[in-house]
């Protein structure tokens, strides 16, 4: 079972330039998730979706785009690269109610 | 406001001796709360649940953790340390829908020959 797939596994970008992160889950979740993880600040939310179509704002947005086309996959999109932006990206996928599953991560660094 | 608040950024205990990490949540978050673990340059593993069935939550490789309604806390506990132990723990509330999870901010806990 793959589970939720995250590619790719390792990044480096030059600011400015952009870059999808893809996610696929092959549980049948309606629920997606993509969070980051910064040092001492744990995992936060960036972007959700609810279901095929629809997606909300999470607690940093900024400087990110979501794509949801259907039920398996959810993009993060980056249309231009800050240092700031560098982090680890987490895509997790959950049915209601229960734990979150998790891709093993995007590890992004903008120079 | 939603939070979860984990009390100690890091924890140090020997080998063999009882493990505590703390974690308090607001109670919005009841009744679904989470621990998870991650190894360095790992992804996230789920140790245990709690969803309104028992108090006392055992998760895996020895962890367990106690629901407290009254003091809003989901402490994990293991009676004894492993070095493999050794890892970042992350306390987790769920609310559902565009909250998402949201995340503590981490337990680094050190296991100590």
């Amino acid at each position: 079972n793959a589970g939720v797939t995250q590619t790719p596994k390792f990044q480096v970008l030059k600011t400015g330039q952009s870059m999808t992160l893809q996610c696929a889950q092959d549980m049948n979740h309606n629920s997606m998730y993509w969070y980051r993880q910064d040092p001492g600040m744990g995992l936060r939310l960036i972007y959700y979706s609810a279901s095929e179509g629809t997606t909300d704002k999470g607690e940093v947005p900024n400087g990110y785009n979501v794509s949801r086309l259907n039920k398996r996959e959810f993009s993060l999109r980056l249309e231009s690269a800050a240092p700031s932006q560098t982090s680890v990206y987490f895509c997790a996928s959950n049915p209601p109610n229960t734990e979150a599953f998790f891709g093993q991560g995007t590890r992004l660094t903008v120079v | 406001a939603q939070s979860v608040t984990q009390l100690d950024s890091h924890v140090s205990v020997s080998e063999g001796t009882p493990v505590l990490l703390r974690c308090n949540y607001s109670s919005s978050y009841s009744p679904s709360l989470f621990w998870y673990v991650q190894h360095p340059n790992k992804g996230l593993q789920l140790l245990l649940k709690y969803t309104s069935a028992a108090t006392l939550v055992k998760g895996i490789n020895g962890f367990e953790a106690e629901f407290k309604k009254s003091e809003t806390s989901f402490h994990l506990t293991k009676p004894s340390a492993h070095m493999s132990d050794a890892a970042e723990y992350f306390c987790v509330g769920h609310r559902g829908g565009a909250d998402g999870l949201t995340f503590g901010k981490g337990t680094h806990l050190i296991i100590q020959p």
